[in-house]
């Protein structure tokens, strides 16, 4: 019953280091997405896919690069990382993307830049 | 653009009290969908209660309930009998219509006294 899985936990990286985090799914769930978790500013969007092969930009987009090759699998990269972008981030997937399905969420990874 | 909106920063209540926490939504959708979330000091994301547009009767489960008031756009979530348990950051979160993905407010964080 593994759910989505992110991976690492936890990761520290230098300025203008590039990353990926991962993300895998096994409920066959058609939508998959990023957000990051910030202090006062609730989840807000990085990236979404509603199938393999399409993607699409959400509120926060910037610095950020992802692909959805898989149903299963939605990594996201971060291209040059800046200390703007420490923050938690979460992947979460749902059962299609109409709205009466609720997201279920990875545990997390929290990034530190420096 | 849809926005939710929780105004309440911070919540106090004493255990086996009830308590309200507050969301107001804006969207022009007829079909959507409201849920909450609780983020336990663990740090993962809880899918607590579901309301869709459509719905007639507002949604419970065990001691949640949410109470949905169309008109005013409101949809407050309701915690029976508060339990230690249940001091945790509480999320709302909208997803409209199809083919979307979902927005959340900025949070807000309940502490239940012993």
């Amino acid at each position: 019953n593994a759910g989505v899985t992110q991976t690492p936990k936890f990761q520290v990286l230098k300025t203008g280091q590039s990353m990926t985090l991962q993300c895998a799914q096994d409920m066959n769930h058609e939508y998959m997405s990023w957000y990051r978790q910030d202090p006062g500013m609730g989840l807000r969007l990085i990236h979404y896919s509603v199938g393999a092969g399409i993607t699409d930009q959400g509120e926060v987009p910037n610095g950020y690069n992802v692909s959805r090759s898989t149903t299963e699998d939605f990594p996201l990269r971060l291209l040059s990382a800046a200390p703007s972008q420490t923050s938690v981030y979460f992947c979460a997937s749902s059962r299609g993307s109409q709205g009466h399905a609720p997201l279920h969420f990875g545990n997390g990874t929290r990034l530190t830049v420096t | 653009a849809q926005k939710i909106t929780q105004t309440q920063p911070g919540m106090f209540v004493q255990e086996k009290e009830a308590v309200t926490l507050d969301c107001t939504y804006d969207t022009s959708d007829q079909s959507y969908g409201l849920f909450w979330y609780k983020q336990p000091s663990s740090g993962e994301m809880i899918f607590l209660i579901y309301q869709g547009s459509y719905d007639e009767q507002n949604a419970t489960e065990g001691r949640y309930s949410l109470n949905f008031q169309k008109a005013r756009k409101s949809a407050n979530l309701v915690i029976s009998a508060s339990q230690l348990g249940d001091s945790a950051m509480y999320f709302c979160a909208m997803r409209e219509g199809y083919g979307n993905d979902m927005r959340f407010g900025a949070g807000t964080r309940l502490t239940v006294k012993p």
